[in-house]
């Protein structure tokens, strides 16, 4: 089974200040078709989760573009370029090459 | 408008049976795999089970495997999970979500979530 491991498991971070988050796999996430899956997702508060980022590094439909995606094989990042408050929540990270899997979540709140 | 709404959940003794549903809407669900996603009380997320658009191609998690069964009925837009054999430890929140499109070049993985449906399994 593939593993996803997030660091950190939490963020305090001040409004207008960037913030990185990481995600590594246990296999790497490139498939036999060249497309690498892994994708990002928010939990604000009381919701359910939101896709922000499919295949590494493409923004869904409505995420703001301060939210970019980068990486490859088995090592990935989510950045937030200036954090403002309704970016507040817990952030995974979900491979489908082979099922499904999620890492731990890494909450992120503001100073 | 894509709209995802389980219904079902509740309390339930350990070794009891419940099945829950998703009713989806807005969008051709028989163009589409779905899954079943959990969450327990202030944890993570955890993938549960998906299914193909046709039903025919069936996964589960290591942690249910055996015990729950995943279907849908693409006639009436809905997709279902029956849990057999439940444990404390699968007391949790249950999301259905849009899973994958069944063009091959789909990109987009549970693009769409419900609100859940909250399954208590306690004595």
């Amino acid at each position: 089974d593939i593993v996803m491991t997030q660091t950190p498991l939490s963020l305090s971070v001040t409004p207008g200040q960037p913030a990185s988050i990481s995600c590594k796999s246990s296999q790497s996430l490139l498939h036999s078709d060249g497309k690498t899956y892994l994708y990002w997702y928010l939990q604000k508060p009381g919701q359910s989760p939101q896709l922000l980022i499919y295949e590494v590094s493409n923004r869904f439909s409505g995420v703001p573009d301060r939210f970019s995606g980068s990486g490859s094989g088995t090592d990935f990042t989510l950045k937030i370029s200036r954090v403002e408050a309704e970016d507040v929540g817990v952030y995974y990270c979900m491979q489908t090459i082979q099922f499904r899997t999620f890492g731990q979540g890494t909450k992120v709140e503001i100073k | 408008q894509v709209q995802l709404v389980e219904s079902g959940g509740g309390l339930v003794k350990p070794g009891g049976s419940l099945r829950i549903s998703c009713a989806a809407s807005g969008f051709t669900f028989s163009d589409y795999y779905m899954s079943w996603i959990r969450q327990a009380p202030g944890k993570g997320l955890e993938w549960v089970s998906f299914i193909s658009s046709s039903g025919t191609t069936i996964n589960y998690a290591d942690s249910v495997e055996g015990r729950f069964t995943i279907s849908r009925d693409n006639a009436k837009n809905s997709l279902y999970l029956q849990m057999n054999g439940l444990r404390a430890e699968d007391t949790a929140l249950y999301y259905c979500a849009r899973d994958k499109h069944i063009v091959p070049a789909s990109t987009t993985r549970f693009d769409y979530w419900g609100q859940g449906a909250l399954v208590t399994v306690s004595s």
